[in-house]
């Protein structure tokens, strides 16, 4: 059974760069699944950031690319967000997820962290 | 990107009655990988239903989802005091995924 926990600053200036880890038990991160960070505000709602598998393959959510770095650390079995120049919009309750990758299918994202609030102010 | 609709915002009902949730895309979601979320406050999300209409492992056969194209439906029968709660839909059947607003479930 995969399990997550999202750790890194709940404070953050603006024009930082916001950076979290997940740390996965449970699963190795080579395994076959996708490793993604969700965010939660209260304006915005659910807002899927991003994904990862172990290759290194990635998608993103569009308007966020620029400012997002994924990353899979296989040695401590672990993933990253850094998120660049932040505002505070940026704010949010951040989720670390994952979902099983298949081929040819796409499956949902069921296993979530217990969430990160990240405060972006100075 | 597709935009996910749901209706309505607030639903009150009391335990035992039936609960059915709206959620309408901006566009076909493909192969109807839709997914059906519930959160309580403080908590993450919790996967209910998958591809429509796939009760995702330990949900109570209670909770059913139907629907194809653009228009889905997650119905909640005979509600029981820990089903109030936020229930969200969701497409991954192309990137970004999006999330619809959610529906808050409460006691009538």
């Amino acid at each position: 059974q995969v399990q997550l926990q999202e750790s890194g600053p709940g404070l953050v200036k603006p024009s930082g760069t916001l950076s979290l880890t997940c740390a996965v038990s449970g699963a190795s991160i080579s395994s076959s699944h996708w490793w993604s960070w969700v965010r939660q505000t209260p304006g915005k709602g659910l807002e899927w950031l991003a994904e990862i598998y172990h290759s290194g393959s990635t998608n993103y959510n569009t308007p966020l690319r620029s400012r997002i770095t994924i990353s899979v650390d296989k040695s401590k079995n672990q993933f990253s967000l850094n998120l660049s120049s932040v505002t505070a919009a940026d704010t949010a309750v951040y989720y670390c997820v994952s979902r099983l990758a298949g081929p040819n299918y796409y499956y949902p994202l069921d296993v979530w962290g217990e969430g990160t609030t990240v405060t972006v102010s100075s | 990107e597709i935009v996910l609709t749901q209706s309505p915002g607030t639903l009150s009902l009391s335990p035992g009655e039936t609960a059915t949730f709206s959620c309408r895309a901006s566009q076909s979601v493909s192969n109807n990988f839709l997914a059906w979320y519930q959160q309580t406050p403080g908590k993450a999300p919790r996967l209910l239903m998958y591809a429509a209409s796939t009760r995702a492992t330990g949900i109570p056969d209670r909770f059913s989802g139907s629907g194809s194209g653009t228009d889905f439906t997650l119905t909640i029968t005979r509600l029981e005091p820990e089903d109030f709660a936020v229930y969200f839909c969701q497409q991954y059947g192309g990137s970004p995924f999006t999330f619809g607003q959610g529906t808050k479930l409460e006691i009538k």
